[in-house]
């Protein structure tokens, strides 16, 4: 096992189209999060997963953003009709229920042009 | 609400330098108290972590101490290097919460 890996590293799209993130997890741990973070800032938290069941979405995620973790394996988070304000980068982490250490991967950048 | 504060940076020393950065955290229950660091490029990694007080989490020449009358786990190091030039940052974690992070002290280390 490699770690967390996200696809894209990179992303740029115009304001207004749909974009997809995927997120594989270190493959024996059973809670995944998603995490944006701007420049000069600490990682916001956005969402978690313990399996396949989504137990928190912060305020921060408006309705255009949606997250799914089918089968508790990888997760997919997709942001509609992209704005500006959404560039940033997007971040995947995992850990064990029972230690909360999590693993993150290298993030995918957003650029919404 | 669970909070993390940390000191603002960037703070700049030279190598061979004593590093102090500060973080003091607000939390109900006892949570768990990490340091990440992150280096440019690269991702968001574990340095170090403590999950109950009195603890001393140390890694690569770092330490933090779990100071639960203070609320605090501040980061030290004796003896920075160049290569510890990067932006670290306090977290805590309350187990079934998620993880809330501070927001970030940028480290500069000169030769």
């Amino acid at each position: 096992d490699t770690g967390v890996s996200q696809d894209p590293r990179h992303k740029i799209t115009k304001r207004g189209q749909n974009v997809t993130f995927r997120c594989d997890p270190i493959s024996e741990h059973n809670r995944l999060y998603w995490y944006r973070q701007t420049l000069g800032q600490g990682p916001e938290f956005l969402t978690y997963f313990q399996n396949e069941a989504q137990l928190e979405k912060s305020r921060l995620l408006s309705d255009r953003f949606s997250a799914e973790r089918p089968k508790g394996s990888f997760s997919t988070l997709e942001i509609q009709r992209t704005e500006q304000g959404d560039s940033a980068m997007y971040l995947c982490a995992s850990s064990w229920v029972q230690d909360s250490e999590a693993f993150f991967g290298q993030g995918t950048r957003l650029t919404v042009v | 609400g669970n909070s993390v504060t940390q000191m603002e940076g960037p703070v700049t020393l030279s190598e061979e330098a004593f590093l102090t950065i500060n973080c003091t955290y607000t939390a109900t229950g006892y949570p768990s108290l990490f340091w990440y660091v992150q280096y440019p490029g690269e991702g968001l990694q574990l340095l170090l972590k403590a999950t109950k007080a009195d603890d001393k989490g140390s890694n690569k020449g770092f330490e933090a101490t779990y100071r639960k009358e203070t609320t605090s786990f501040h980061l030290e190091k004796g003896s920075v290097q160049v290569s510890d030039s990067a932006v670290y940052f306090c977290a805590l974690s309350t187990g079934d919460d998620k993880i809330i992070f501070g927001k970030g002290t940028r480290l500069h280390i000169l030769p």
